[in-house]
């Protein structure tokens, strides 16, 4: 099972763009790297997943270096409503079931004005 | 997003007392589960299903039962609330296993007294 490890918060302004980066040393081979983000009071939603290289959709970009020993999610242009817990998470799709995800703590981000 | 519900949103309980907490689908979804945020802990997977009448354990299921009669419900039980069982409690489900995107409810906020 992955351990990951991500900052705990960080701070930043509208129209910045954030990198939070997520490291994960034993990242197995049928491993994905996931992305959520929470708002309070809110359940969990997915950002982004991705298994290496660069990922980019609508919201976000995925960074995985070729080492796939850490990941950076990276918001573009931030605004007051990006703040929000954004959970890092690592598993296979093949095997294990729920188990497999642990989603620790996250990373507080602010966005102020 | 998946249609998933929770009942109740709210609950206030006694030590010592059962609580079942409901979780609904609508997406016909294989997988279910159920976790618990604290703070300072994250997301702690409590139970998960892989199918009708199909559940194991995950990191924190001590103290939890659950049961699953149908694809589209997914109940947990507290046999003999705690105090330590406040909490906040989400449902999630996904299509696949693993890494598979989950698509979490509103969450029940249980406050146990």
């Amino acid at each position: 099972l992955a351990k990951t490890t991500q900052p705990i918060s960080m701070d930043s302004y509208e129209g910045q763009e954030v990198n939070i980066t997520c490291s994960h040393n034993n990242i197995a081979t049928n491993d994905y790297i996931t992305w959520y983000q929470q708002f309070p009071s809110q359940g969990p939603r997915f950002i982004i997943q991705g298994y290496k290289t660069k990922v980019t959709n609508e919201v976000a970009s995925l960074f995985i270096p070729a080492d796939r020993k850490s990941s950076t999610l990276s918001l573009p242009r931030v605004s007051l409503s990006d703040t929000a817990v954004y959970y890092c998470l690592v598993g296979d799709m093949v095997t294990g079931g729920g188990n497999k995800l642990t989603f620790g703590t996250g990373t507080q981000l602010k966005v102020e004005l | 997003d998946a249609g998933i519900t929770q009942s109740p949103r709210h609950k206030v309980t006694e030590t010592g007392t059962p609580v079942t907490l409901r979780c609904h689908q609508t997406e016909n979804h294989r997988y279910m589960y159920w976790y618990r945020q604290d703070p300072g802990h994250g997301l702690r997977l409590i139970h998960y299903s892989y199918g009708v009448k199909d559940t194991d354990k995950g990191e924190v299921s001590d103290g939890y039962s659950v049961s699953r009669s149908k694809t589209e419900d997914f109940l947990l039980t507290l046999e003999s609330a705690t105090s330590s069982q406040t909490s906040v409690y989400f449902c999630a489900t996904s299509l696949g296993q693993g890494a598979d995107t989950q698509y979490f409810g509103p969450g029940t906020r249980l406050t146990v007294l």
